[in-house]
């Protein structure tokens, strides 16, 4: 079975610009969540994606924006760009939401850099 | 504000001695998950705890959640090259919230 996917997995962009981040769930998987992750905050939960509905949010800005496709696949989108974007961003799929008892397989990362 | 904190933040050890990890936090979690992370990949779940006072164990990896579902320790006997890598604990509230700690890098020398 394949793991979770992530594309691409390093993006070099501007400020101000905008982004688009991809990520393949495992096959049967249906939740889809997004983590940011940096050496000053750690992993940070951006939002949980399920049955193509956004089902819980972190405290992140508006800027930071995503969607979930009728095959379970995910993109996140992140508007105006700063330099405090750059981190790794970490896709996580598991087969139903988010719950004590489930297990979440992450990728291996998109790495964005803001210059 | 981390709603789980994480310590130490860093460890350096040699090959052989033993070491513990802690995660604690002000709110009672329904379930906390440890993971493990290796440079240039994603976090992998070593173990998931759900009882208050329950202890796990992997091979020689020991996990204990605290009796009132607070706190959580990780704690390695005899650690090897191989373990080396961050460690992170991961909380999960009533809601289906799951919040992640800093993070522990370890480092094991040999």
């Amino acid at each position: 079975k394949a793991g979770v996917t992530q594309t691409p997995r390093y993006l070099i962009k501007t400020r101000g610009q905008q982004v688009t981040l991809s990520c393949s769930p495992i096959s049967g998987h249906r939740s889809v969540s997004w983590y940011q992750q940096t050496p000053g905050q750690g992993l940070q939960f951006l939002f949980e994606y399920f049955s193509e509905t956004q089902r819980n949010k972190g405290n992140f800005p508006g800027r930071f924006s995503g969607r979930q496709f009728s095959n379970s696949r995910s993109e996140m989108n992140v508007s105006t760009l700063e330099l405090g974007d750059s981190a790794l961003y970490l896709c996580a799929s598991s087969p139903t939401r988010i719950s004590s008892y489930n297990e979440q397989f992450f990728g291996p990362g998109t790495r964005l850099t803001v210059l | 504000t981390q709603l789980l904190e994480q310590s130490p933040q860093f460890l350096s050890i040699q090959e052989g001695e033993n070491l513990t990890v802690y995660c604690n936090s002000s709110s009672v979690f329904s379930s906390l998950q440890w993971y493990r992370q290796e440079p240039g990949e994603g976090p992998v779940l070593l173990v998931t705890v759900v009882t208050g006072g329950e202890v796990k164990k992997l091979k020689r990896l020991t996990f204990q959640f605290g009796d009132a579902r607070k706190d959580s320790s990780l704690h390695i006997t005899a650690a090897q090259p191989g373990d080396t890598g961050l460690y992170l604990c991961a909380g999960v509230w009533r809601n289906n919230d799951m919040r992640f700690g800093a993070g522990t890098r370890l480092t094991v020398k040999p």
